[in-house]
């Protein structure tokens, strides 16, 4: 079975542009969450989403949004972007909205913000 | 909100040693627990979860321990070798259907093993 997807794995923009990622779960798992993981810290949540809805939201700026599709992937979008918001942008899934088992992390899309 | 705390942020230790890492949480509804491994360059793996219900549970060389009451858990990992050479992650999470499966990270351990 495929793992958890994300595209694209690396890319570079400059300060004030806006950047799109996307996140394809394991098939069968509903549940999608966004982690950011700034270069030698933890993950930091950025939010979750069960059935197409958002069910948690981390403590991130307005410029953060993010969907998940009737397939249940999902896009994560950062506009006006920040020095700061260059990072590790990790997608994770599971089967279900609550912590019933555990997070699958994909590989992660590298930000580079200039 | 919940804030979790590791300790320490560097251990080496010789190949066959033990490594112990610890963690506290804040947040007394926390009820499940995480450990990630993640490599340099890779993505994050869990390698053992203890839920509250539970004190300890162990994997091989791997084991987790819990107080509740203290609000501390701590990886335990044996007979250390070098492929064990990453940085380790502990997070908490609590079961509600309004926050959802959010987990909150520790700031991490790079764990060396030195051969």
């Amino acid at each position: 079975d495929a793992g958890v997807t994300q595209s694209p794995t690396h890319l570079i923009k400059t300060r004030g542009q806006h950047v799109t990622l996307r996140c394809s779960p394991i098939s069968g798992h509903k549940s999608v969450s966004w982690y950011q993981q700034v270069l030698g810290q933890g993950p930091q949540f950025i939010f979750q989403y069960y059935e197409k809805e958002e069910r948690g939201r981390g403590n991130f700026p307005d410029r953060f949004s993010a969907r998940q599709f009737p397939n249940y992937s999902s896009e994560l979008n950062v506009n006006a972007l920040l020095l700061g918001d260059s990072a590790l942008y990790l997608c994770a899934s599971s089967w279900g909205q609550i912590n019933t088992g555990e997070l699958f992390f994909g590989e992660g899309s590298r930000l580079t913000v200039l | 909100g919940e804030n979790v705390e590791q300790h320490p942020s560097t251990l080496s230790v010789q190949e066959g040693d033990s490594a112990v890492i610890k963690c506290t949480y804040s947040d007394s509804a926390s009820n499940y627990f995480p450990w990630y491994k993640q490599e340099l360059g890779k993505r994050p793996q869990l390698i053992i979860d203890i839920r509250s219900n539970v004190g300890e549970k162990k994997d091989q060389r791997i084991a987790v321990t819990l107080n509740k009451t203290a609000k501390h858990f701590s990886l335990h990992i044996t007979e250390t070798q070098p492929e064990d050479s990453a940085v380790y992650f502990c997070a908490a999470s609590k079961a509600n259907n309004n926050a959802g499966n959010m987990l909150t990270f520790g700031g991490g351990t790079r764990l060396m093993v030195k051969p």
